[in-house]
Formats: C-alpha cells, structure tokens, sequence
C-alpha cells in the first residue's frame, strides 16, 4: 500500500540533545513538508520540499534541518536550539504542486525531558 | 499572522444532526481545502475548491466558499458518531503558494 511512514511514534529527549524524526513516502511525490502542531492549534510549517536536494524555509524553521538526499525520504532533525521542542510533527507528500492534496503521515510525538 | 479563524472552536452534536464549520482567511486564495483529523493521528484530505468554485459536494460533506467575503463553510450532513474528528481548512495564494491552516474545530458526535 502507498503511503507515508513516519517513525518514530513517540520520543523523549533530555534537553540538548538532537533527534531525527523519519518521514518515507511511496507514493511518488515530488514534494514533502514538516509541520508542527501544538495542542489546540492548527499545523505550522517548518521546512518543505518541492524536488531532491532541494529545500526551503517555512514559517518556523529555527531550530530545525533537514535534507533530501533521496526523492522518498525527508528526515527532519530537531536540534538543541530548538527553544520549545515538544510537540507533534507531521510530514506530508503531494504531487500537485505546492497546494495540491496533501498526503500526511502519522505524526511522531516528541516530548523533551 | 497569517493563519485565519475556525469557529466554533468546539461542537457537540446528536447522532444524525448536521454539523457546519466556518472558516475565514485573509488573503485572496488559489484554493482552499478542508482536512480531517482524528485525535493523535494524521490529517487525512476530504475536499479541495478552487476559487472560481462556489459550492462543492462529496457524499455528506457539502463545502461552500465565499471569495469575497474570505470566508470557507464545511457542512456535514447527518452526522455520526465516527466523524468526531478536528477539522482543519487550509488555504493557499496571496505572495506565497504555501498551505496555511486553521486552528481547527474540535466535532463531537454523540450516539
């Protein structure tokens, strides 16, 4: 089955420390997103990617990287400058362009210690 | 802030009643799209109109779109108790091709 497979689903990190969320899609797409949300809140992006090895800053990028190395992958990485990490992330895919159908995974929920 | 509102932020229903969600946004729109969200999970898409479109249908869900008002109104008819969800609209246009979403609205259905 096509799809977006985030992992993982639930992580704790003590202050400081970097973590790497995974996003892997299947279903062909060109483009990929992070988004955060916070609860009560509706979704705010972070980075997005239109084409490999390319990418671009959304609303709320400090704090964070990312890479597209592959057209299926876009692990983003959650760094100790990251002020307020806790929250759920969530990727997504679309091949229609910048405002087509978003496709979204399951969300992976971080939680700093 | 470029996000609009949702209203009502919360709304509690009986099983079989209709429930509607607005949503409003502040700059002219290529298209906007209404998404679905069960508790810690993903969103899932449920309807996109374009915005030369005025009314779109798919099954219970009727959406309006008022472009000269900015304002966007999700109708589900009929509604059961497995359509408890947040719903979210999302909109793209204005000097950015972006999606932008909403705070969402908290539906709950009770059987």
């Amino acid at each position: 089955d096509g799809g977006i497979t985030q992992s993982p689903k639930y992580l704790f990190r003590k202050e400081g420390q970097n973590v790497t969320l995974s996003c892997e899609q299947n279903l062909n797409h060109d483009a990929m997103y992070w988004y955060r949300q916070d609860p009560g809140q509706g979704l705010r992006l972070i980075y997005y990617s239109q084409i490999v090895n390319d990418f671009q800053k959304g609303d709320i990028a400090e704090g964070y990287s990312v890479s597209r190395e592959k057209k299926e992958s876009f692990p983003l990485t959650v760094t100790s400058a990251q002020k307020n990490p806790t929250a759920f992330y969530l990727c997504a895919s679309t091949s229609g362009g910048l405002t087509g159908e978003l496709f979204f995974g399951e969300g992976s929920r971080l939680t700093v210690l | 802030s470029q996000q609009g509102e949702e209203d009502p932020q919360a709304l509690s229903i009986q099983e079989g009643e209709n429930a509607t969600m607005n949503c409003s946004y502040k700059t002219s729109i290529n298209n906007l799209q209404w998404y679905r969200q069960n508790s810690g999970r993903g969103l899932v898409h449920l309807i996109l109109i374009r915005s030369n479109e005025r009314e779109k249908h798919s099954g219970r869900l009727r959406v309006t779109l008022d472009t000269s008002k900015k304002s966007s109104s999700l109708l589900i008819t009929a509604s059961r108790a497995a359509d408890t969800a947040s719903y979210f609209c999302a909109w793209s246009g204005g000097s950015n091709y972006k999606l932008t979403f909403g705070k969402g609205t908290l539906l709950t259905v009770n059987p």
